[in-house]
């Protein structure tokens, strides 16, 4: 099942703009990664965020994470068109092995 | 270095066929996983390998299985294909897993059954 669910799901926003993306879980995770997507291409990954860490910056990522509510947010500082694309958020769970994907926020860039 | 390199990157099947996808990973890098990605489902975890062993199983037929060889490359093979497991299917490695480390992906093998 997937543990991540994004919202919103399709963001359409001007270059210079910022874009913000949420993802919920629901089980006890290690860390919450960040990864996007290209046109059906392969995955990228943009940040991980550990469960005892509350927020972490990346270039012009900034990534906050809740877990008392479960919840994670992604946002993009002054988006340029070459961030159109689909970023997901993926949860480690404890003991797992494998990363739970959310369902993926399209976003859009317009020049 | 070389990044995770999957083949092939197009495949046309007829349903009832058999099919093999191959994932070599970054060099040094031990764990391999498979994930389906669809339009409607999103993506799945198929499996994990470490050091040759499945370490971990998503929720999918025995139709899916896979391998994992002592050069870390790793095979998948579905058997007897439907429609529906018309999908884009990318493999990730890492050099461990579970301990916060991050994966890298291909650029997957796109899966059309007919």
């Amino acid at each position: 099942s997937q543990q991540g669910e994004e919202d919103p799901q399709a963001l359409s926003i001007q270059e210079g703009e910022n874009a913000t993306m949420n993802c919920s879980y629901k089980t006890s995770i290690n860390n919450l990664q960040w990864y996007r997507q290209n046109s059906g291409r392969g995955l990228v990954h943009l940040i991980l965020i550990r469960s005892n860490e509350r927020e972490k910056h990346s270039g012009r990522l900034r990534v906050t994470l809740d877990t008392s509510k479960k919840s994670s947010s992604l946002l993009i500082t002054a988006s340029r068109a070459a961030d159109t694309a689909s970023y997901f958020c993926a949860t480690e769970d404890y003991g797992n092995n494998r990363l739970a994907f959310g369902k993926g926020n399209q976003v859009v860039v317009i020049p | 270095k070389a990044g995770v390199t999957q083949t092939p990157r197009y495949l046309i099947k007829t349903r009832g066929q058999q099919v093999t996808l191959s994932c070599s990973p970054i060099s040094g890098h031990r764990s391999v996983s498979w994930y389906q990605q669809t339009p409607g489902q999103g993506l799945q975890f198929l499996f994990e390998y470490f050091s040759e062993t499945q370490r971990n199983k998503g929720n999918f037929p025995g139709r899916f299985s896979g391998r994992q060889f002592s050069n870390s490359r790793s095979e998948m093979n579905v058997s007897t294909l439907e429609l529906g497991d018309s999908a884009l299917y990318l493999c990730a490695s890492s050099l461990v897993r579970g301990v916060d480390t991050e994966a890298f992906f291909g650029q997957g093998t796109r899966l059309t059954v007919v």
